[in-house]
């Protein structure tokens, strides 16, 4: 099956930082992919969509200079999380998706601020 | 405004005991219904993908109905393990561009030896 590949896993840093996340599609071109973040007890909600090639789309309220996504090739996608701060803090969630296609999930980044 | 409600929130069931969990959704345009599995910090993991003409499905211990005219679904669990203690997650897809969901909050599963 599809297998999609997030990095690092755990990420704990002060305030101030900037953090990267990566997602990898493993085994299939992802034309589409997804980043999504949950808090304790909550569902998923959705931060923005990449094309690659092309800017992402983000979602009302969520702010683009603070959220930077890159989304350079068909495998790879980055969030990077800039001048992290506390509030933050949470679980980052990738997915990636061919064109038609249902969204395939990564295994999460417990991003941690303190 | 797209919505899925999940219930229980929260099931607490002796091992080996069957259970099932609900979701009604109003989400249009529908493409398709999914259920996931989320262990605690980890992401979900795909269990059942039923498109509009499918009613039910089947992985394993898991089986899935949908009803496209009432807009519900079900997830029936038989004979319950340890390691089915997860958040299940029902997950409706509309669009058959960019994929859009809307996902459920999830029934919070405990299964206790």
């Amino acid at each position: 099956g599809a297998v999609v590949s997030q990095h690092p896993s755990r990420v704990i840093c002060k305030s101030g930082t900037s953090v990267k996340i990566e997602c990898r599609s493993l085994d299939f071109q992802a034309t589409t992919m997804f980043w999504y973040r949950q808090f304790p007890k909550q569902s998923l909600m959705l931060m923005a969509t990449s094309n690659e090639g092309s800017k992402a789309t983000y979602e009302q309220g969520v702010e683009k200079d603070k959220f930077l996504i890159n989304h350079a090739s068909l495998t790879l996608s980055t969030l990077t999380v800039t001048s992290a701060h506390p509030e933050d803090s949470s679980f980052y969630i990738c997915s990636a998706s061919k064109s038609m296609q249902p969204q395939h999930f990564g295994d999460g980044t417990r991003l941690s601020i303190l | 405004k797209n919505q899925v409600e999940q219930s229980p929130q929260s099931l607490i069931i002796l091992e080996g005991k069957n259970c099932t969990l609900q979701c009604n959704y109003t989400v249009s345009p529908f493409s398709n219904l999914r259920w996931y599995k989320q262990d605690t910090g980890r992401g979900p993991v795909s269990l059942t993908i039923m498109t509009f003409s499918e009613n039910t499905k089947s992985n394993g211990r898991y089986t899935a109905t949908l009803d496209a005219d009432t807009k519900q679904s079900s997830l029936h669990i038989t004979a319950s393990q340890l390691s089915d203690s997860a958040s299940y997650i029902c997950v409706v897809g509309s669009n058959f561009g960019n994929e859009k969901l809307t996902f459920g909050t999830g029934t919070r599963l405990t299964i206790i030896p």
